[in-house]
């Protein structure tokens, strides 16, 4: 059983570049959520994605945006990168009519703003 | 809003000692709260996931207790091991929905 995969695993931008970051749920989960994780601090929630709608987001602007498709996988989009976007981008997913809530990660996508 | 606190930010133990983690929340309206552990610019790993109305999770030499009432959670983790040096993290949500807010995290060394 495949648990959470996501794409690509490190990547480097320039500021002012745009990124797209790629997120398989688990096997059966249907919701996938994002979350950027700053050096020495616990994640932060960006936004959350069931049935192929935003359901809810956290604190981030609108150049942080996002997708889901049929078949539940999810990108993440950030648009004109600043030096403070660099972080490890973490997808979790869930299966929502379990309704524990308990969520699991993938390996993440390391982002370095240059 | 909620706050998640996790005292001491580092802990460093020889081999075979007890870990004693300790994690608090300021609102008590939780819905679950979870352990996880995340090695060096690796993702997280799922640990316990505690229900607001348990008083406590165990998996092995894993034990992770509850108190809403007073906003704190406690992971134990019983005769330590060096593969136990890892960063520890909890969080919790409001709902099934499973928005997690987190903690800075624990970081552990466990020395041989």
């Amino acid at each position: 059983d495949a648990g959470v995969t996501q794409s690509p695993t490190h990547l480097i931008k320039t500021r002012g570049q745009q990124v797209t970051l790629r997120c398989s749920p688990k096997s059966g989960h249907d919701t996938v959520s994002w979350y950027q994780q700053a050096l020495g601090q616990g994640p932060q929630f960006i936004f959350q994605y069931y049935e192929e709608e935003e359901r809810q987001r956290g604190n981030f602007p609108d150049r942080f945006s996002g997708h889901q498709f049929p078949n539940y996988s999810s990108e993440l989009n950030v648009n004109a990168l600043l030096l403070g976007d660099s972080a490890l981008y973490l997808c979790a997913s869930s299966w929502r009519d379990r309704g524990t809530g308990e969520l699991f990660f993938g390996e993440g996508s390391r982002l370095t703003v240059l | 809003k909620q706050e998640v606190t996790q005292i001491p930010a580092a802990l460093s133990v020889p081999e075979g000692e007890n870990l004693v983690l300790n994690c608090s929340f300021t609102d008590s309206a939780i819905y679950n709260l979870q352990w996880f552990r995340q090695d060096p610019g690796k993702g997280l790993t799922s640990l316990l996931l505690i229900q607001s109305s348990q008083r406590e999770q165990t998996s092995g030499r894993l034990n992770a207790s509850l108190d809403k009432s007073s906003g704190r959670s406690t992971l134990y983790i019983a005769a330590s091991q060096p593969g136990d040096s890892a960063t520890y993290l909890c969080a919790v949500t409001t709902d099934s929905w499973g928005k997690l807010q987190f903690g800075a995290g624990t970081q552990v060394v466990v020395t041989p």
